[in-house]
């Protein structure tokens, strides 16, 4: 089994409707991030979260929430998705500390009609 | 101006050759440089990891990075068709700041 695990793996949904991304984790970190991947753009910084009690956000936040459920649930929702938020999200789990490696899962794709 | 910038590429080489990856980023206080690996459909995998300026070598694999010219590489030496994948730069400390990817593809 996956260590970072995300579902669901594919999602096509309707601008306008409210979408939830879950992130579950056995790694035992408790750094938890999610990423968007767009093609030309690299991944950028959604929401990140160090503990149960501290959630954090990236640069591209609006538009977007999290829920830090336990420490190895993380949870991504689109409370009224719209096309521009069409694209592949990544959940990462990070060991503490400033080495800055992140373990990802395999990644959610999201289409907005 | 985007903090980190990275050439998407596409890049094919013939299997054997050498390939050369390079970022070039403006925030002079990023200290941890590294590379990952993403192959379709899959999520990044961390390739290489370096700490401030120099060069570090694993198997076929060597980053180097320049702070005074904001620089970071990798070279694939003897490259093989397993090494076709994305490679993202990525810099910072606990907050990562990724480049845009370069999609290397190597030819049998």
């Amino acid at each position: 089994d996956a260590d970072v695990t995300q579902t669901p793996r594919n999602r096509i949904t309707k601008t306008g409707k409210r979408i939830m991304l879950e992130c579950s984790q056995t790694k035992g970190h408790d750094r938890m991030y999610w990423y968007r991947q767009d093609p030309g753009l690299g991944l950028r910084l959604i929401y990140y979260s160090f503990d149960v009690k501290d959630i954090n956000k990236g640069e591209i936040s609006d538009g977007y929430s999290v829920s830090r459920q336990a420490q190895a649930k993380f949870s991504l929702s689109l409370e009224s998705a719209i096309p521009n938020q069409t694209a592949l999200y990544f959940c990462a789990t990070q060991v503490e500390g400033d080495t800055g490696e992140l373990f990802f899962g395999e990644g959610s794709r999201l289409t907005v009609l | 101006q985007k903090e980190v910038e990275q050439d998407p590429g596409p890049l094919s080489v013939p299997e054997g050759a050498i390939v050369s990856l390079n970022c070039t980023y403006s925030n002079s206080a990023f200290q941890y440089f590294m590379w990952y690996r993403q192959y379709s459909r899959k999520g990044p995998e961390l390739l290489m990891y370096t700490y401030s300026s120099g060069n570090k070598e694993d198997g076929r694999f060597t980053a180097q990075v320049d702070k005074s010219s904001k620089y970071i590489s990798l070279f694939i030496r003897d490259s093989q068709p397993s090494d076709s994948a994305t490679y993202l730069c990525a810099m910072g400390d606990y907050k990562l700041s990724f480049g845009a990817g370069t999609t290397v593809t190597v030819r049998a």
